[in-house]
């Protein structure tokens, strides 16, 4: 998963808490995406961002904002957290290419209690 | 509505045999259909992928086959070994410009046994 660093690893925190997963890259790519990972669920899109400055919702963004300043960096904050919200998270990027890939970073485990 | 689904949540194969994974999809717009794999506390890792336009892909030990009609692909492991074992996701993309939005499956549990 090198070119794809996630922050933080763990973070446990208690409903109504804000905090902001970061996540950076130096593969160059254009796109980038932010999933969560649960039990029995698969992976499921929360956000997008087809380029700098540009971001659209996927499958599940309810509770989630994200931000898009820079190529390099796609950030996901959550305003209000919610133990619905408990998950691992998955940040990818990758362009439209010939295999169709995505590349992921490590995760981060996040509780909210 | 599940787009892309593993109706097997887990498989369990002796270290030699062929290791069948399998995956339908209901959405005829997607044009790509990827394998990734997962162990735990990492990340999703690339496996192989299979374009729309063909119905076989192969590479060393893995090789998927595409069912267009039945809306159905499949991964083959031959031969299976011990650090095969992990999470395998079917994942599938529909075009949609510059962007490669993957829709995943739930996973199915590969336990590759000694």
């Amino acid at each position: 998963n090198a070119g794809v660093t996630q922050t933080p690893k763990f973070q446990v925190l208690k409903t109504g808490q804000s905090m902001t997963l970061q996540c950076a890259q130096d593969m160059n790519h254009n796109s980038m995406y932010w999933y969560r990972q649960d039990p029995g669920m698969g992976l499921r899109l929360i956000y997008y961002s087809a380029s700098e400055g540009t971001t659209d919702k996927g499958e599940v963004p309810n509770g989630y904002n994200v931000s898009r300043l820079n190529k390099r960096e796609f950030s996901l904050r959550l305003e209000s957290a919610a133990p619905s919200q408990t998950s691992v998270y998955f940040c990818a990027l990758g362009d439209r290419g010939a295999t169709g890939e995505l590349f992921f970073g490590e995760g981060s485990r996040l509780t909210v209690l | 509505d599940q787009q892309v689904k593993q109706n097997s949540p887990s498989l369990s194969v002796q270290e030699g045999r062929i290791s069948i994974l399998n995956c339908d999809y209901t959405n005829s717009m997607f044009d790509y259909f990827l394998w990734y794999k997962k162990y735990p506390a990492e990340g999703p890792t690339f496996l192989i992928s299979i374009s729309s336009i063909k119905d076989k892909n192969e590479d060393g030990r893995f090789t998927v086959f595409l069912n267009k009609s039945a809306k159905h692909l499949s991964l083959h492991i031959v031969p299976s070994q011990p650090g095969d074992s992990a999470v395998y996701f079917c994942a599938a993309s529909a075009w949609g410009g510059a962007t490669n939005k993957l829709i995943f499956g739930t996973g199915t549990l590969l336990a590759v046994q000694p």
